[in-house]
């Protein structure tokens, strides 16, 4: 089915440790972004790129890399992991401007 | 800069009843509003989006919202609550860009 993959579902991390959340789209959409969503914090940007070759800080961007790869592959690197970062994350894809968004499924991340 | 402020982070209904969640926007350009729902441990799903064109929108699952710039808001409401209508809706703005800014969310129960 067309739209917005992301592996893993779920994955449980020391804190200190490194990890990627991959996130990939089969609809030819230009802009990518990713999320974490927190209880009573709604939805807070963490990075995006509006195009191919080009990434931007959102909201809450510390201690998050992230790789704009292809047109489709959008990734996610914690370089350390720290507990402040147990979160859902949600990679999103939009068309073009104002269109609205297609969200992955997510990725829930436990940091012990 | 644009925010949105959804107004109760629980709201409950008997099933049949009309169901009204509260969003106002703030926008220093006209924006385009959206309504997305999230079921439990699942993305997000566009619900309907406003775009200029109409300032009735109508979406999926006899959902609607009006936008209303006197007040600057864009309530969703639906005649009659389903069961199936039980979880997390978000209000979310743009302005001239492709980025969402999202509402902190209403969480809906739906009770016999």
């Amino acid at each position: 089915n067309a739209g917005v993959t992301q592996t893993p579902k779920f994955q449980v991390l020391k804190t200190g440790q490194s990890m990627t959340l991959q996130c990939a789209q089969d609809m030819n959409h230009n802009s990518m972004y990713w999320y974490r969503q927190d209880p009573g914090m709604g939805l807070r940007l963490i990075y995006y790129s509006a195009s191919e070759g080009t990434t931007d800080k959102g909201e809450v961007p510390n201690g998050y890399n992230v790789s704009r790869l292809n047109k489709r592959e959008f990734s996610l690197r914690l370089e350390s992991a720290a507990p402040s970062q147990t979160s859902v994350y949600f990679c999103a894809s939009s068309e073009r401007d104002r269109s609205g968004y297609t969200f992955g499924s997510g990725t829930r991340l436990t940091v012990v | 800069a644009q925010s949105v402020t959804q107004l109760g982070s629980h709201v409950s209904v008997s099933e049949g009843a009309l169901v009204l969640l509260r969003c106002n926007y703030s926008s220093s350009v006209p924006p385009y509003l959206f309504w997305y729902v999230q079921y439990p441990n699942q993305g997000l799903q566009l619900l309907l989006k406003y775009t200029s064109a109409a300032t009735l929108v109508k979406g999926i699952n006899d959902f609607e919202a009006e936008f209303k710039k006197s007040e600057t808001s864009f309530h969703l409401t639906k005649p009659s609550a389903h069961m199936s209508d039980a979880a997390e809706y978000f209000c979310a703005v743009t302005g001239t860009a492709s980025k969402l800014t999202f509402g902190t969310g209403t969480r809906l129960q739906v009770t016999l």
